[in-house]
């Protein structure tokens, strides 16, 4: 069974950092392409940031281009995204998603539970 | 441009047949998926590619494209489907990602 399971939401004050971290089982991680996708509250589902199998290929969303990193440990199974310079608009649920691509076909066919990054002073 | 268009929302009464649909210039170039959310909890796929379902997906659930549009059909719609659903593509570059605003389905 595939299971991702995002950490290190938090409460954190405008400006400062935070990490998330995303461990992933149940499927052979280095195969698969990760993103993360957030959900402010009240909102739909906003793109954030893809990351290759390999690492070889990263694209991040405008909103957050410049500010957040997307990185992964395959020896560890783990996918990461740094965020720095965090405002009220970072607020959100950070899901983690496993992506399957295929020509110009691709989907997110598992999710994790999401963590909350509440950004306020 | 680089997004997708969703109505905000949709109504079907129980057991009719309902489509959602989603417009962008960038699902000339790659199929459309469709994910399911219901109110706290993670989004689910549903329909991928020209009209596929993971498992467990009850085929009630169909996808078609067409131009530049994609549709998510519900055959017979339960109340167990009333949520809300989001496309998302590549977009025409293919390096990024989008979703469409998502529609609130209402069962009534």
């Amino acid at each position: 069974e595939v299971q991702l399971v995002e950490s290190g939401g938090d409460l954190v004050q405008p400006g400062r950092s935070l990490t998330l971290s995303c461990t992933a089982s149940g499927f052979t991680f280095d195969n698969y392409g990760m993103h993360w996708v957030r959900q402010a509250p009240g909102r739909g589902l906003e793109w954030v940031s893809g990351i290759s199998w390999n690492s070889g290929t990263i694209g991040y969303a405008d909103s957050v281009k410049g500010r957040f990193t997307i990185s992964r440990d395959n020896a560890k199974n783990s996918l990461y995204l740094q965020m720095n310079s965090l405002t009220a608009e970072d607020t959100a649920v950070y899901y983690c998603a496993k992506y399957i691509s295929v020509g110009n076909v691709g989907y997110f066919d598992n999710w994790g539970q999401g963590t909350l990054v509440t950004v306020s002073s | 441009s680089s997004e997708l268009t969703q109505d905000p929302a949709v109504s079907v009464a129980l057991g009719q047949t309902v489509r959602i649909t989603c417009q962008g210039d960038s699902l000339r170039n790659y199929y459309a998926s469709w994910y399911q959310q219901k109110p706290g909890q993670a989004p689910i796929l549903v329909v991928y590619g020209k009209d596929d379902r993971p498992s467990g997906i009850p085929d009630r659930f169909s996808g078609s494209s067409s131009g530049n549009t994609a549709s998510l059909t519900i055959t017979g719609a339960q109340e167990d489907d009333e949520a809300d659903y989001y496309c998302n593509s590549r977009d025409k570059s293919g390096n990024f990602w989008m979703f469409g605003g998502g529609t609130h389905l209402t069962v009534l």
